[in-house]
């Protein structure tokens, strides 16, 4: 079984601030890794994903995540928040389990920029 | 282009009625899926479809129907046995060749119970 813990219900932070929106995982088999992002009523949108490579991925909006398998973690940084960054952030994993691979997700994080 | 329809998008019922949600999808994917999303409680799959014709319960399909007639449609019925239908409704598909699990969002749907 997998599970996704966003550590973070809530985060505040002033505009131009860097943010860290933290996600841990817990899987039994190796992992890809996502990103969502979802504006109020709306449906949600492919920020960024780790497949396989490099263990830093950039995403749209200038943001970028680190896995770090050791750690299990994939947390989402970017370095100067905008006010239109403010909405909700889901971390999702996927694994291969009777030979699919489903998405589990996180609670969410819902960011709040601060003018 | 390509994409996830959902209609409607706001709904309005009364205690008691049936509603049925459209989810239509262009992108010539094999899966579908239904979410139920409440404040703080993240997304919850209720039913998803895998080939036409074919579909399986999620983690809370009770009060919930579907059918998968068309690789193209999947639609969702919310039935009066389901005791807490005011919810955000979002369907999704993936693809099946090459997948990853990743998935791609309509706009989704408000449902309010009166």
């Amino acid at each position: 079984a997998q599970s996704v813990t966003q550590l973070d219900s809530q985060v505040p932070v002033f505009e131009e601030a860097p943010v860290e929106l933290r996600c841990n995982y817990s899987s039994s088999v190796s992992v890809y890794l996502f990103w969502y992002v979802q504006y109020p009523n709306q449906g949600l949108q492919l920020l960024l994903k780790y497949l396989s490579g490099s263990t830093l991925v950039k995403g749209i909006n200038g943001f970028e995540a680190e896995f770090n398998k050791s750690q299990t973690s994939f947390h989402l940084r970017k370095p100067s928040v905008h006010i239109s960054d403010t909405a909700e952030y889901f971390c999702a994993v996927s694994s291969s389990g009777a030979g699919s691979y489903q998405l589990t997700f996180g609670k969410g994080t819902k960011l709040s920029v601060i003018p | 282009d390509g994409g996830i329809t959902q209609s409607p998008k706001y709904l309005f019922r009364k205690e008691g009625q049936n509603v049925t949600l459209s989810c239509e999808q262009n992108l010539n994917h094999d899966a579908m899926y239904w979410y139920r999303q409440d404040p703080g409680q993240g997304l919850r799959l209720i039913y998803y479809s895998q080939i036409v014709n074919d579909f399986q319960k999620g983690d809370i399909a009770e009060g919930y129907s579907v059918s998968r007639e068309k690789k193209e449609s999947f639609p969702l019925t919310v039935t009066s046995a389901q005791k807490n239908p005011t919810a955000f409704y979002l369907c999704a598909s993936s693809t099946r060749v090459g997948n990853t699990g990743e998935l791609f969002f309509g706009e989704g749907s408000r449902l309010t119970v009166l």
